[in-house]
């Protein structure tokens, strides 16, 4: 069965730098392209960001653009999100999701998500 | 980037229909027949229930239906549950090549 398992969580200061993971596995993961999306505490989604099928296109969401990065080791079955200078707004539940329909929000399987505290 | 505009909530009695609307721009909801729809219950990861526009998942119940008509989708409710109570969000892909999500409705079944 499909499965996406987050990691790297945490509590972290204002201005450092946290590393998530998303390991996957019950599919081909390198056949699909993949998503952050983010829930702050008590509030609505927000979409961060998104990488092709194959690495070689990445998107993101004008709030984290230049701070975040997203990546995947299809070898490994591995998504990834290098998120830098973080700030308070940051704090969230992060959420790997997979997309059926690329780019298109389309998506069929999420993870249980890793909560992200920016926090001095 | 703005957010798809949704309603802060909505409620119904068992068995009645509601409607949840979602609002965009040409540039999102309006340019793309790819809005999808995600019910949330608390503390639980959301769940796809309607993809491009009108088409459900399989196991997603026919009670639940999608629309368009401009720059606003629609999602109905038939046959309100109990079960039905819950957050909802609409989402778009964008002219940027991103994804929108709207601010969520909470649906309340009295």
């Amino acid at each position: 069965q499909v499965q996406l398992v987050e990691s790297g969580g945490g509590v972290v200061q204002p201005g450092r730098s946290l590393r998530l993971s998303c390991a996957a596995s019950g599919f081909t993961f390198s056949s699909y392209a993949m998503h952050w999306v983010r829930q702050a505490p008590g509030k609505g989604l927000e979409w961060v960001a998104l990488i092709s099928y194959d690495g070689s296109n990445e998107y993101y969401a004008d709030s984290v653009k230049g701070r975040f990065t997203i990546s995947r080791d299809n070898s490994k079955n591995m998504l990834c999100v290098q998120m830098n200078s973080l700030r308070a707004e940051d704090t969230a539940v992060y959420y790997c999701a997979r997309s059926f329909g690329g780019n298109y929000p389309d998506f069929d399987y999420w993870g249980q998500g890793t909560l992200v505290t920016v926090s001095s | 980037q703005s957010a798809l505009t949704q309603p802060a909530s909505v409620s119904g009695s068992p068995g009645q229909s509601i409607t949840i609307s979602c609002t965009g721009t040409s540039s999102d909801v309006g340019g793309y027949n790819y809005v999808s729809w995600y019910q949330q219950h608390p503390g639980k990861a959301p769940k796809l229930i309607i993809y491009d526009v009108s088409n459900r998942p399989s196991g997603v119940s026919n009670r639940f239906s999608g629309s368009k008509s401009g720059n606003t989708a629609s999602l109905t409710i038939s046959g309100l549950q109990a079960e039905d109570e819950a957050d909802y969000y609409c989402s778009s892909y964008t002219s940027s090549s991103t994804v929108v999500f709207g601010g969520g409705t909470k649906l309340t079944v009295l």
